[in-house]
């Protein structure tokens, strides 16, 4: 059975970093065709795609945030970490991280998530 | 950024048939990539759904089914529950962003 449990702090001021761990179990980073990627989400609103780090230390970025993120994993440790710069308010939301299973474009399953709040 | 369009909200009484539109583009679902759908019921993560435009995972009921045309997908419950009441998403993968980008999402509405 496959878990993920995201972990860090539920309340950042704007401008500083906000670091997220992604702990998993079930799976391991170190099979070929495995991913772990994390979303976010607003409150009230749409999921947003924020980065994807894969098997082989391939890692992507929404466009739109690479600048301000980045994405780490620690294989021997099972989990993965989000780092996003310069906070603000606008960042508050809850924040995923969910599995791509090997070789497939979808998240299954995901995290249950943690709220961060930007506000100082 | 959410660049897959859906209707904002979509209701129907117990028993009948809803649909909900996931509209993409040409680097997109028209690119022939997947489009795949999650639940969202409130307060909770988001669950898969559909996968690879129509196939349902293990314990996702028959009523629930999918379907991807050109640069659209849509979703299809048939026979509405009051369970049903939820967020629902579809996801695909951009090329000209490198990345997975989210429909706008939908909120189903038992009436």
């Amino acid at each position: 059975q496959i878990t993920l449990k995201e972990s860090g702090p539920t309340l950042v001021k704007p401008t500083q970093t906000l670091t997220l761990t992604c702990t998993f179990s079930g799976f391991s980073l170190n099979t070929s065709g495995v991913g772990v990627g994390w979303i976010r989400q607003p409150p009230g609103k749409a999921l947003e795609w924020l980065a994807h780090i894969y098997w082989d230390d391939d890692k992507r970025y929404s466009p739109s945030l690479k600048n301000r993120i980045s994405i780490t994993k620690d294989t021997s440790k099972n989990l993965v970490v989000l780092t996003m710069t310069n906070m603000d308010p606008e960042d508050t939301a809850t924040y995923y991280c969910a599995n791509r299973p090997v070789g497939k474009n979808w998240f299954d399953p995901w995290g249950q998530g943690t709220l961060v709040t930007v506000s100082s | 950024q959410s660049v897959l369009t859906q209707p904002p909200s979509v209701s129907g009484a117990p028993g009948q048939r809803v649909t909900i539109s996931c509209t993409g583009s040409s680097s997109s679902i028209g690119a022939g990539y997947d489009v795949h759908w999650y639940q969202q019921l409130p307060g909770t993560a988001p669950k898969l759904l559909i996968s690879g435009n129509s196939n349902r995972p293990s314990g996702v009921p028959d009523r629930f089914s999918g379907s991807r045309s050109g640069t659209s997908a849509s979703l299809t419950i048939t026979g509405l529950q009051a369970e049903d009441e939820a967020d629902y998403y579809c996801q695909s993968y951009d090329t000209m962003l490198s990345g997975y980008v989210f429909g706008t999402g939908t909120t189903i509405t038992v009436l």
